[in-house]
């Protein structure tokens, strides 16, 4: 069970390109996330979804887009980059049909830098 | 806004001795909370979680109690040892919300 998947781990960036960070999990869970993670901070919410077809932005959604079109999938779009998106981006989903608690799992991250 | 914090950035202890994470809340909608462990390089893990109705859960060697009048968060490892050396979160779960807001993290040092 290989859980919540993220790819790819490491990128480099120049200012003004664009890219896809991939996301998708085999829980069937239909919560998804995405967070930054800056050095030494906490996570802070880009967006989050409920279920396929239906996105929401987080705190911090500005030079991000995302979609979701399965269950499984969460991509999240750079348009633009910047250097004040160098990040970790960690990938996260949960299980909320039920009123289930919101446990969110998360993946191995991706670690962007844009230069 | 409202937003969860915690008291110290940075805890060492010996190993075998108890450590003692603490959080502050200040959203008193918040019926849930977890806290989560984050070892260097990696995605945060799930270790604990409790509900607003409760004051205390125990786990194996951690123990999260909540007090909710201070509304104060603690995350309690026993017998600490150097595999739990991590970046420890707390995070709070509002009522209505379908989202976890993550406090700034208490880095675990274990000293030999």
């Amino acid at each position: 069970n290989a859980g919540v998947t993220q790819t790819p781990k490491f990128r480099i960036l120049k200012i003004g390109q664009s890219m896809t960070l991939q996301c998708t999990q085999d829980m069937n869970h239909n919560y998804m996330y995405w967070y930054r993670q800056d050095p030494g901070m906490g996570l802070k919410l880009i967006y989050y979804s409920v279920g396929a077809g239906i996105t929401d932005k987080g705190e911090v959604p500005n030079g991000y887009n995302v979609s979701r079109s399965t269950t499984e999938d969460f991509p999240l779009r750079l348009e633009l980059a910047a250097p004040s998106q160098t990040s970790v981006y960690f990938c996260a989903s949960s299980d909320r049909t039920s009123g289930r608690k919101n446990i969110q799992y998360f993946g191995a991250g991706t670690r962007l830098s844009v230069l | 806004g409202e937003s969860v914090g915690l008291h110290l950035p940075t805890l060492s202890v010996q190993e075998g001795d108890n450590s003692i994470i603490n959080c502050a809340y200040s959203n008193s909608a918040s019926d849930y909370f977890i806290w989560y462990k984050q070892e260097s390089g990696k995605g945060p893990q799930f270790i604990i979680d409790i509900r607003s109705n409760m004051d205390k859960r125990q786990g194996q060697r951690v123990t999260v109690l909540l007090n909710k009048t201070v509304k104060h968060l603690s995350l309690q490892i026993a017998a600490t040892q150097p595999g739990d050396s991590a970046v420890y979160f707390c995070a709070e779960n509002t009522n209505a919300g379908n989202m976890l807001t993550f406090g700034g993290g208490t880095r675990l040092m274990v000293k030999p």
